[in-house]
């Protein structure tokens, strides 16, 4: 599976929205950009996920380069509860997730 | 609704001890089954997955094992830890058809000492 590249870390005040990048330069045409977050202490959750097109649910909204070399993962209005780490991990047809490091989102008052 | 259990939730165990993690699944049939790890301040690494009884497929060759003798039953062994084996075990399910969408169990807090 392709490689991604998130900050290791961000902050973010409550109540704002935030974006958290993620490159993926060398994305094949097959591969889907998946996203979950980690809250401290617990497993994963899957958050979104998408091929070209922007994607929303009622946790974010995705949104896809027209080159897909990169994404951002939107948090509309931050909380305290979104407090947690975010992964983007790229998987195509094998039945396997490839989770990296993520990016470590702050959120304070 | 579907339910994914661990056990236990922490354990501390001799090195050279044998370990074994139980999973199970309510609520589904035929659900893909995953375990991972995660070590202090690292990623989940991709220990086992299986999409079917008796089909596992190992990621990292190491001194670990997994089993699944039921349909929704997933199971970690080993026959002697090493200290390198602490870490934070977790069990995800999900289906064969949204195999990207994992639904991760509490997770087992293990300490080799």
């Amino acid at each position: 599976d392709a490689k991604t590249t998130q900050p290791n870390s961000m902050e973010s005040n409550e109540e704002e929205p935030v974006h958290l990048p993620c490159n993926h330069s060398t994305i094949s045409g097959t591969d889907y950009i998946h996203w979950y977050r980690q809250l401290p202490s617990q497993g994963p959750e899957y958050v979104i996920h998408g091929l070209t097109s922007n994607v929303n649910n009622r946790m974010a909204s995705l949104a896809i380069a027209e080159d897909r070399k990169s994404s951002t993962l939107i948090l509309h209005r931050a909380t305290l509860r979104d407090a947690a780490v975010y992964y983007c991990i790229l998987a195509g047809t094998a039945s396997k997730l490839t989770f990296g490091t993520g990016t470590r989102l702050q959120v304070t008052l | 609704s579907q339910t994914i259990h661990q056990w236990p939730a922490t354990l501390v165990q001799p090195v050279g001890s044998p370990l074994s993690l139980e999973c199970t699944v309510e609520g589904t049939s035929n659900p893909n089954l995953y375990w991972y790890r995660q070590a202090a301040g690292r990623g989940l690494q991709l220990l086992f997955y299986s999409v079917g009884i008796g089909q596992i497929s190992s990621e990292v060759p190491q001194n670990l094992s997994a089993s699944r003798p039921q349909d929704r039953q997933f199971i970690l062994s080993s026959k002697k830890l090493l200290l390198s084996d602490s870490g934070f075990y977790l069990c995800a399910w999900s289906t064969g058809e949204t195999w990207y969408e994992q639904y991760f169990g509490p997770g087992t807090r293990l300490t080799v000492t």
